[in-house]
């Protein structure tokens, strides 16, 4: 099973970048990294996405390894806004259809 | 345009009571999908549909069935509410085909089954 590997937890001070890890060993040729966040009490909102280049946004830059096996989330300037669990996740086609691939996730504290 | 909602935003129900939870998006996506989130989970597919008159199971589909009868709309059935089935639910649904599109999701029901 595809599978991603977070820290449960980082912290972070407003207005520095924050670097979030990911893990994806398993990682096949065509599966997507996705990363959501999730602020509290609310459903999970897109972030960013990439295969096998960095791309980069209005939210954030993600950084993908040369062997994609790991990759990194950059918010550049962390915002109290910022705070939430962010979530790395393989966005698979399996079985005739896509799947996002949930891990647990790394809850992100902005401390002002 | 509303995006994703989800009715009703809070359950309560008994063992053995059913109960069916609609998801409605406005954004004529052709893929809708039900997870639930258990405390400091990730979220877990239930079901998911690639159109209108298709269902099919996802990671955890026992005890939960789904219809799109409606391209707007994908309901989620409990027939027999188990305390098990305590949970967040959040619907989801996405443009098209494809595993670069984002998903877009609805903001949750919260349900307890006593």
């Amino acid at each position: 099973d595809a599978k991603t590997t977070q820290p449960n937890s980082m912290e972070s001070n407003e207005e520095e970048p924050v670097h979030l890890p990911c893990n994806h060993s398993t990682i096949s040729g065509t599966d997507y990294i996705h990363w959501y966040r999730q602020l509290p009490s609310q459903g999970p909102e897109y972030v960013i996405h990439g295969l096998t280049s960095n791309v980069n946004n209005r939210m954030a830059s993600l950084a993908i390894a040369e062997d994609r096996k790991s990759s990194t989330l950059i918010l550049h300037r962390a915002t109290l806004r910022d705070a939430a669990v962010y979530y790395c996740i393989l966005r698979i086609w399996q079985g005739g259809s896509e799947k996002l691939v949930f891990g647990k996730g790394t809850k992100l504290t902005v401390n002002p | 345009n509303a995006g994703v909602t989800q009715t009703p935003k809070f359950r309560v129900l008994k063992t053995g009571q059913s109960m069916t939870l609609l998801c409605a998006q406005d954004m004529n996506h052709e893929y809708m999908y039900w997870y639930r989130q258990d405390p400091g989970m990730g979220l877990r597919l239930i079901h998911y549909s690639v159109g209108e008159g298709t269902t099919a199971k996802g990671e955890v589909p026992d005890g939960y069935n789904v219809s799109r009868l409606k391209k707007q709309n994908f309901l989620l059935g409990l027939e027999s509410a188990a305390p098990s089935q305590t949970s967040v639910y959040f619907c989801a649904s996405s443009y098209g085909q494809g595993t670069g599109y984002e998903q877009y999701f609805g903001p949750g029901t919260r349900l307890t089954v006593t």
